[in-house]
């Protein structure tokens, strides 16, 4: 079966300061990877989403970027965090019709 | 206009009442219809989808989709306190894209 990993957890960090979440995908191969946001109220804001390694598209501008090394493998990234970037990031994978979620990380930028 | 529009709620209910869930949507070619279920400070869990018109149940759950309305629903029966969560439901567009359009999710409260 699949499984979505992804870490850390939760993280709090200053504003200014580099950021790297992971998610990992086991059990599939050449998934479709996404990246969203969470805020509170606000209801979930694809961010990225990738059909293949190196291949990433971006879906609103901002100061993440993300990367597929490999495969299964899928990074968010930003070199300066923002106040406006805390919240709840969570990681999904597509076969079929539906997408399936990571358990997340909640972020906070203080 | 948001393409999809769902009431926030908090819905607040006694064990074992019936509970409906919609959301309406603006863009006439979404053509799959998903319910997620999502825990506090959990990811989103897919509960079931339909495609075009129609209804499907699963256990307690009845996804209905009313296309010509731009109106869905999901209905739970014999509500528990196991069923407190935020729903939020989805939809795509039939074709190359599989991007998912979320709304913002009712949160739902059962109370014994």
């Amino acid at each position: 079966s699949q499984t979505i990993h992804q870490w850390p957890a939760t993280l709090v960090q200053p504003v200014g300061s580099p950021l790297s979440l992971e998610c990992t995908v086991e059990g599939t191969s050449n998934p479709n990877l996404y990246w969203y946001r969470q805020a509170a109220g606000r209801g979930l804001q694809l961010l990225f989403y990738s059909v293949g390694i190196g291949q990433i598209s971006s879906e609103v501008p901002q100061n993440l970027s993300a990367s597929r090394p490999q495969d299964r493998q899928f990074i968010l990234s930003s070199k300066k965090l923002l106040l406006s970037d805390s919240g709840f990031y969570l990681c999904a994978w597509s076969e079929g019709v539906g997408q399936y979620f990571g358990p997340g990380t909640r972020l906070t930028v203080t | 206009q948001k393409e999809v529009e769902q009431d926030p709620g908090p819905l607040s209910v006694p064990e074992g009442a019936i509970v409906s869930l919609n959301c309406t949507y603006s863009n006439s070619a979404f053509q799959y219809f998903m319910w997620y279920r999502q825990y506090s400070r959990k990811g989103p869990e897919l509960l079931m989808y339909t495609y075009s018109s129609g209804n499907k149940e699963d256990g307690r759950f009845t996804a209905q989709v009313d296309k010509s309305s731009k109106y869905i629903s999901l209905f739970i029966r014999d509500s528990q306190p196991s069923d407190s969560a935020t729903y939020l439901c989805a939809m795509r567009e039939r074709g190359n894209t599989d991007k998912l359009i979320f709304g913002t999710g009712t949160r739902l409260q059962v109370f014994p």
